[in-house]
Parts: structure tokens; C-alpha cells; sequence
């Protein structure tokens, strides 16, 4: 039992590239979260699914894309980076009793 | 809306010492009640919850909290701190009607020192 699997765990980006950042469960959860750790700034919501092709917008999601095509994988799409988009993006997912499991986080710099 | 205030920033503390993170959130409705302890470049790992129940709720490694719902506050205490407990500590709160995403605070990073 794997948990929540994030990849890559580090990548620098030049301004404008793209790039998806990948995120799969294995405990069948439903719902699934985008956040993004700024120091000194906690954990914002980017993206959330509540289940297989169902997402909707957190607190901070332009410049993001999300897809749920399985109930396995929530990947995050950044089409044009920008440097304020240097962060790093932590994957969770939930059971129903509220049991929320982290992924151990991509750290990404945009220059 | 719900919010999350948590009142320090830093915390540092001597082995062996009490310590008491404080936290208070905001909402117009019920809340369920999380802390989250984050290792250095590490992911978030539950410390502990509240969602329904007594009012004081116990983690595995000797920290607790209360609930307490007229001050709107669940402040995380342990009576006598590690060096291994050095990490930054969430509290985070959801809706527990219609809400599905935490709302974290801004982190509390607790320093244990000899």
C-alpha cells in the first residue's frame, strides 16, 4: 500500500515552459486535493476532485489545470510557469471519515 | 467563510519544557478540527483530529488538544518536549456539514533546543 505518490520530486522550470505534475492513489479514495506550501503561508487549495471526472477550483488556482480521468490519478497541469508559481505542491487524497493522506510533495522552481 | 489564526508564528522552546501551540478559527458553522506536524522536507502527517466526541483528544506521541467551542480555539499541548519534536505544526479546520478541503493556518514552527 503505496498511499499517495507524487512525481517528480524536484524540477526547475524555465518561464513559460510547461509541465504536469503527477499524482496517484491506491486506497480507492474519492476525493482528491491540489495544494501548494509557501513559506510562512500554510497550505492553499489549488484544485479538488470529489470523485472520477468531477473537479472544481480551490483558492489559488490560476495558472493550473487538473484532470480526473480515474479515480487513481489526479494529475496538475501548468501550461505557461511563471516564477510565482516557485512553491512546492503537496497531492492528498480522503476517506469518508475524514482520514486524509499527503504525498510527500514535488518542489518546484520556475526561473 | 472559515479561517484559521494561528497566534505564533515561532516557538522555541527547551528540551523537557512544556509547550502549548495556540490555534483559533473562524465559521459560521460547525467545524471539524485537525493539527498536522510537518518534518523538515517531509509531507504532512496527522497529529490529530476532532470531529465529534470528548472534547480532548490525544496523540500517540503525548500531545493533545481541546475543542473548545465558546472561544473557538483548539491549542495543542505537550507537558515535556523532545529535540525530535522540532517541526512545523498545522492546525487546520473543514466545514463538517458541506465542506470537503482543509483550510490551513500559516504554520507554527516549534524549535527544541538542549
Amino acid at each position: 500500500n503505496a498511499g499517495v505518490t507524487q512525481t517528480p520530486k524536484f524540477r526547475i522550470l524555465k518561464i513559460g515552459q510547461s509541465m504536469t505534475l503527477q499524482c496517484t492513489q491506491d486506497m480507492n479514495h474519492n476525493y482528491m486535493y491540489w495544494y501548494r506550501q509557501d513559506p510562512g503561508m500554510g497550505l492553499k487549495l489549488i484544485y479538488y476532485s470529489v470523485g472520477a471526472g468531477i473537479t472544481d477550483k480551490g483558492e489559488v488556482p490560476n495558472g493550473y489545470n487538473v484532470s480526473r480521468s480515474t479515480t487513481e490519478d489526479f494529475p496538475l497541469r501548468l501550461e505557461l510557469a511563471a516564477p510565482s508559481q516557485t512553491s512546492v505542491y503537496f497531492c492528498a487524497s480522503r476517506t469518508t471519515n475524514y482520514g486524509y493522506t499527503f504525498g510527500s510533495g514535488t518542489r518546484l522552481t520556475v526561473v | 467563510a472559515q479561517s484559521v489564526t494561528q497566534l505564533d508564528s515561532q516557538v522555541p522552546v527547551f528540551e523537557e519544557a512544556p509547550v502549548e501551540l495556540r490555534c483559533n478559527y473562524s465559521s459560521s458553522v460547525s467545524v471539524y478540527l485537525f493539527w498536522y506536524v510537518q518534518y523538515p522536507n517531509q509531507g504532512l502527517q496527522l497529529l490529530l483530529k476532532y470531529l465529534s466526541g470528548s472534547t480532548l483528544v490525544e496523540s500517540i506521541n503525548g500531545f493533545e488538544a481541546e475543542f473548545n467551542k465558546s472561544q473557538t480555539s483548539f491549542h495543542l499541548r505537550k507537558p515535556s518536549v523532545h529535540i525530535s519534536d522540532t517541526a512545523e505544526y498545522f492546525c487546520a479546520v473543514i466545514p463538517n456539514q458541506a465542506g470537503t478541503a482543509l483550510i490551513f493556518g500559516k504554520g507554527t514552527t516549534l524549535s527544541v533546543s538542549s
